[in-house]
């Protein structure tokens, strides 16, 4: 069965600290895997979406890049956090088809002082 | 812009009783997924609606698709306290491709025994 892992599962970084907050899926291939952030009490903001290798879509203008090393390997990243990069980040991956739903990790909660 | 609509967006009841979310979306669209997230977790698929008229039902909870008012209802039935979580609408809007669904911003629904 597929399998989604994330980590850090939380996070304390100071303003202007790099991040990098990896995600790796098992059990598939060539899944399309996304970067979700949701703020305290809100929904879901998609940040970025792949779907291959090397393969970045980004939706929202901002300070965080992503990057797909290997096929299930999805990687968030800052050079420099914002008080406002604070929130509960998702990682998902759905198979290559519009049927599937798209599969959650447990998220990384990421505050920033 | 797809816009993702839900309401209640706050919902408290009584064990036992009915009630029905409301998902309203501003495009085309002929899949809906929802979602539910209990308190700092991740998400949960629950149901995939892939046509119009589309109904699922998983316990005590049932799914709906319309797509020509752009709507989709999730009723609960005789509702129970394990069924307290904040539940979550998305949309994949048609010939969208790969790229992530848009999120309505989650009902909370509390019951109370």
């Amino acid at each position: 069965s597929q399998t989604i892992h994330q980590w850090p599962a939380t996070l304390v970084q100071p303003v202007g600290s790099p991040l990098s907050l990896e995600c790796t899926v098992e059990g598939t291939s060539n899944p399309n895997l996304y970067w979700y952030r949701q703020a305290a009490g809100r929904g879901l903001q998609l940040l970025f979406y792949s779907v291959g290798i090397g393969q970045i879509s980004s939706e929202v203008p901002q300070n965080l890049s992503a990057s797909r090393p290997q096929d299930r390997q999805f990687i968030l990243s800052s050079k420099k956090l914002l008080l406002s990069d604070s929130g509960f980040y998702l990682c998902a991956w759905s198979a290559d088809s519009r049927n599937q739903p798209q599969h959650f990790g447990d998220g990384t909660r990421l505050s920033i002082l | 812009e797809l816009k993702v609509e839900q309401n209640p967006l706050f919902l408290s009841m009584q064990e036992g009783k009915n009630y029905t979310i409301y998902c309203n979306y501003s495009t085309t669209s002929d899949r809906l997924y929802w979602y539910r997230q209990d308190p700092g977790k991740s998400l949960e698929s629950l149901f995939v609606l892939l046509s119009n008229g589309a109904v699922k039902q998983e316990g005590r909870l049932m799914a709906s698709l319309d797509t020509k008012a752009r709507l989709s209802t999730l009723h609960i039935t005789a509702a129970v306290h394990d069924l307290s979580a904040t539940y979550f609408c998305a949309v994949d809007p048609l010939g969208g491709g790969a790229d992530g669904l848009t999120f309505g911003k989650g009902t909370h629904l509390i019951i109370q025994p």
